[in-house]
């Protein structure tokens, strides 16, 4: 089955940008989701179709995807964004949704 | 408003059996992908099974042949009758509607998840 790698972890100041990167074969020809969870929380949506935010998600939250890295992309880190952010694509082959492990973001 | 409300989580031993229910408002479950998805302790997001309308339920291979996902309309509730339980079923399992475009498919809304534990 289609394979998601995100990098397990992710430290960034107040006030700088965080990048956070969801790595598969080709993942530039599907099509990316991103889902928040904060602690003890559901995921929430924050991105979908690589680029979209859902009513309510601030525009510092941006996506990006193309070749074999898809990208969220948070602009002027609050406290607030420490989260849990994964990414999720479906995997045609399998006819199932296939989810990353998981990036745990820190506000330093 | 779209609220999803699971309950049935509790503590098990190997081998036995529980049903999760999800009570949906704000939307029909039956013409929506109702999907259960799982997260175990300190672990990934990982998708247990998904029932959409009049079609067939599909389950990851993980829980095929052990769980069933199924609906009562009139309560706008979906369900997941999980049988012969493994210590590596325990988990956080939610319920979240799904929305698909054909290969385009994501996860909208989601419930507070309820805590399965399988002891050996």
């Amino acid at each position: 089955s289609y394979v998601l790698t995100q990098p397990p972890s992710l430290s960034v100041a107040p006030g700088k940008t965080a990048r956070i990167t969801c790595g598969g074969n080709d993942i530039g020809s599907k099509t990316v989701h991103w889902y928040q969870q904060k602690p003890g929380q559901a995921p929430v949506l924050v991105i979908y179709y690589d680029s979209d935010r859902p009513s309510g998600i601030p525009k510092r939250f941006s996506g990006s995807n193309s070749g074999n890295t898809a990208a969220l992309t948070i602009s002027r880190v609050e406290a607030g964004d420490e989260a849990d952010y994964h990414c999720q694509v479906w995997d045609s082959s399998s006819d199932h949704p296939v989810f990353g492990g998981g990036t745990k973001l820190t506000v330093l | 408003e779209v609220q999803l409300v699971e309950s049935g989580g509790g503590l098990v031993q190997a081998g036995g059996s529980l049903t999760l229910s999800c009570a949906a408002s704000g939307f029909s479950v039956f013409n929506n992908y109702m999907t259960w998805v799982r997260q175990a302790p300190g672990k990934g997001l990982e998708w247990v099974s998904v029932l959409y309308g009049g079609g067939s339920p599909d389950y990851a291979d993980s829980v095929k042949g052990r769980f069933t996902i199924f609906r009562y309309s009139p309560k706008n509730t979906v369900s997941l009758l999980m049988n012969s339980l493994r210590p590596d079923d325990t988990a956080l399992y939610y319920c979240a509607r799904g929305r698909r475009d054909g290969y385009n498919y994501f996860f909208d809304y989601w419930g507070q998840g309820t805590l399965v534990t399988v002891s050996s």
